[in-house]
């Protein structure tokens, strides 16, 4: 019973570097969506799809791309990676209607140093 | 625009204790409401739900009733253990989109 699997779930990175995050999950949720946590701000949405092929940008897009090519996964892309970057990155899926509860990952903690 | 507010942190009580942590949204509609708890070094997990007016949402001993005369989801629990330490999220969702928005987060810290 995988859910929502992250990897990895420590990086670390140099200013300037990319990298990709991983997310799967084998519920066969329409709904996935990217957050980033940091310490006072809750959790603030990245991007986020309604279904493959299909994505949208939430509250704080800047410097990172999605794509949503299958159901199952949802990466999400650090272009050039900042020290504004550091965070706990939280990766969703849900069905609809949107009474039903979020499922997340277990977080991959970003480190640019 | 929508807004899930929290009463903040970091809350510390004595085992056995009685635990209130407010929440108020404002969204034009009616959302459903959602308590999430996040234990140390884990995701966010569903702890209760309320999907309209005066549903009361329960789960572990926590309780939570969707007030919609006062906009407020808050949560209760009568007894708090040690275990229940963790980071607490209210949270709404609209009926027309699936965005979850989230509320800052209330850490427990729950003392023997």
């Amino acid at each position: 019973n995988a859910g929502v699997t992250q990897t990895p779930k420590f990086q670390v990175l140099k200013t300037g570097q990319s990298m990709t995050l991983q997310c799967a999950q084998d519920m066969n949720h329409e709904y996935m969506s990217w957050y980033r946590q940091d310490p006072g701000m809750g959790l603030r949405l990245i991007h986020y799809s309604v279904g493959a092929g299909i994505t949208d940008q939430g509250e704080v897009p800047n410097g990172y791309n999605v794509s949503r090519s299958t159901t199952e996964d949802f990466p999400l892309r650090l272009l050039s990676a900042a020290p504004s970057q550091t965070s706990v990155y939280f990766c969703a899926s849900s069905s609809p209607p949107a009474n039903t509860e979020a499922f997340f990952g277990q977080g991959t903690r970003l480190t640019v140093v | 625009g929508d807004s899930v507010t929290q009463m903040e942190g970091p809350v510390t009580l004595s085992e056995e204790a009685f635990l209130t942590i407010n929440c108020t949204y404002t969204a034009t509609g009616y959302p459903s409401l959602f308590w999430y708890v996040q234990y140390p070094g884990e995701g966010l997990q569903l702890l209760l739900k309320a999907t309209k007016a005066d549903d009361k949402g329960s789960n572990k001993g926590f309780e939570a009733t969707y007030r919609k005369e006062t906009t407020s989801f808050h949560l209760e629990k009568g007894s708090v253990q040690v275990s229940d330490s963790a980071v607490y999220f209210c949270a709404a969702t609209k009926t027309s989109y699936d965005k979850v928005i989230f509320g800052p987060g209330t850490s427990l810290s729950v003392i023997p």
